[in-house]
């Protein structure tokens, strides 16, 4: 079955810290690939998308990730994180149509 | 800021109580869908829409029904509620295979 993995469930780190969250996927066809965040309070937004091109795409707010396809992997990157940044972290996978497939989340706490 | 609305935002309900919960976007999106969202959990899709009067239940089996007999409307109901349908309920919306705009949720509680 199609599945998404997030493998730092709670991650927490001081500010001006690097940040680094995994993301594997289970599909072998041609998948959409999306970070989603949701701050406290908040909504879920849109943090990054990758559809094709350039493997390593640019978000919101400096944060980054790279497509590896080899590795069936997404992770997401920021240089150095901020407080502001306190949120909780989704990947997903649209494997076309409706179907999307979202990891179990990383809760991210950056101590200021 | 979102252009998905999603009303009550909190609900707390006593047990075998019929309840609708509203999501309407603006956006002009053709689908949308409804998603469970539990903690430590990932998202589960039980309902999804094409477009008007197109409505199919998704992966996690759910006693809700839905309607879509407008583009922009598209409520969930629960007909008869259990405390097993505690949970968060979320709204998004897309246009095609493309980035979902969510609303901001629901979160009932039945007791």
């Amino acid at each position: 079955a199609q599945s998404v993995s997030q493998h730092n469930h709670h991650v927490i780190l001081s500010e001006a810290a690097s940040l680094e969250l995994g993301c594997n996927y289970s599909y072998g066809g041609t998948v959409n690939l999306f970070w989603y965040v949701q701050y406290p309070g908040q909504h879920l937004q849109l943090l990054l998308k990758y559809f094709s091109g350039d493997p390593l795409v640019k978000g919101i707010k400096g944060f980054e990730a790279e497509f590896i396809k080899s590795k069936f992997s997404f992770n997401l990157r920021k240089p150095s994180v901020q407080w502001s940044d306190t949120a909780e972290y989704f990947c997903a996978v649209n494997l076309g149509t409706y179907k999307y497939i979202f990891g179990t989340g990383t809760r991210l706490k950056v101590l200021a | 800021e979102a252009d998905i609305y999603q009303t009550p935002r909190y609900l707390v309900i006593g047990t075998g109580k019929k309840i609708t919960l509203e999501c309407s976007q603006t956006m002009g999106h053709d689908k949308m869908y409804w998603y469970q969202q539990d903690p430590g959990m990932e998202l589960h899709l039980i309902h999804y829409s094409y477009g008007v009067n197109s409505t199919e239940k998704g992966d996690l089996s759910s006693e809700s029904t839905v309607s879509r007999i407008r583009t922009e409307h598209f409520p969930l109901t629960l007909e008869s509620a259990r405390p097993s349908h505690t949970s968060q309920y979320l709204c998004a919306s897309s246009v095609g295979a493309n980035v979902l705009t969510f609303g901001a949720g629901s979160r009932l509680t039945v007791l």
